[in-house]
């Protein structure tokens, strides 16, 4: 089945450094979405992505569509504490929805 | 308006009882998910329901069982678990659309099969 490649699995910042992860698949998607997720709660959408190409920000956080269709990367500028968590690549194309393993995010006050 | 909710939070339940997760959307979505999530892992896919109707099931055991009674509710019956099936359970909504069906989580059961 289809797979994603998430990186880094795991990211030791110090607060107020930008932060950098990114997936790659060996098929293309349609959408891209990414997900923050805190222990014990459900995922929470913080981007979603529906054409090629297409940048898009929330507020510190800015995630691009790649043009090949087949990645997608988030950035986060000045990271906070509360950035703590862990981050989830999703792809689909449409149905249904892939998963990256996983980008745990540590901050350093 | 892009809130799931779950109840109950929190579940600890025998072997031998029966018990029923229940989710909740009020954004006029037409499909419905079950998730299961182990720890440190990405939540894995078991049903989906697209107008009520179940569209995918993978291959989960039959002491879970889905229904969707309404197009804003959807149930997970739970019956002779085993301790393997502790994890967190999440429920997921979206449109049915053709290019955006970004899928929106509920905060999730916690259940632990004793």
């Amino acid at each position: 089945g289809q797979q994603l490649n998430q990186s880094p699995q795991s990211m030791f910042i110090q607060e107020g450094e930008d932060v950098s992860m990114n997936c790659t698949s060996s098929s293309i998607f349609n959408t891209w979405l990414w997900y923050k997720q805190d222990p014990g709660e459900g995922p929470v959408l913080l981007i979603a992505l529906y054409k090629a190409g297409e940048l898009t920000s929330n507020g510190r956080l800015t995630a691009q569509f790649g043009i090949t269709r087949k990645d997608s990367f988030l950035n986060i500028s000045a990271s906070i504490p509360s950035d703590v968590g862990i981050y989830f690549c999703a792809g689909q194309l449409p149905t249904p929805l892939v998963f990256g393993k996983g980008t745990r995010l540590s901050v350093i006050a | 308006d892009t809130e799931v909710t779950q109840t109950p939070k929190h579940l600890v339940m025998g072997m031998t009882n029966k018990k029923s997760l229940k989710c909740e959307q009020h954004m006029g979505h037409r499909a419905m998910y079950w998730y299961k999530q182990k720890a440190k892992k990405p939540p894995e896919l078991m049903f989906v329901y697209s107008y009520e109707k179940l569209s995918i099931n993978e291959s989960v055991p039959s002491r879970f069982s889905p229904e969707c009674p309404n197009s804003s509710l959807l149930n997970l019956h739970l019956h002779a678990l085993q301790p393997e099936d502790s994890a967190l359970y999440l429920c997921a909504s979206s449109q049915l659309t053709s290019h955006q069906e970004t899928q929106y989580f509920g905060p999730g059961t916690r259940l632990l099969v004793l």
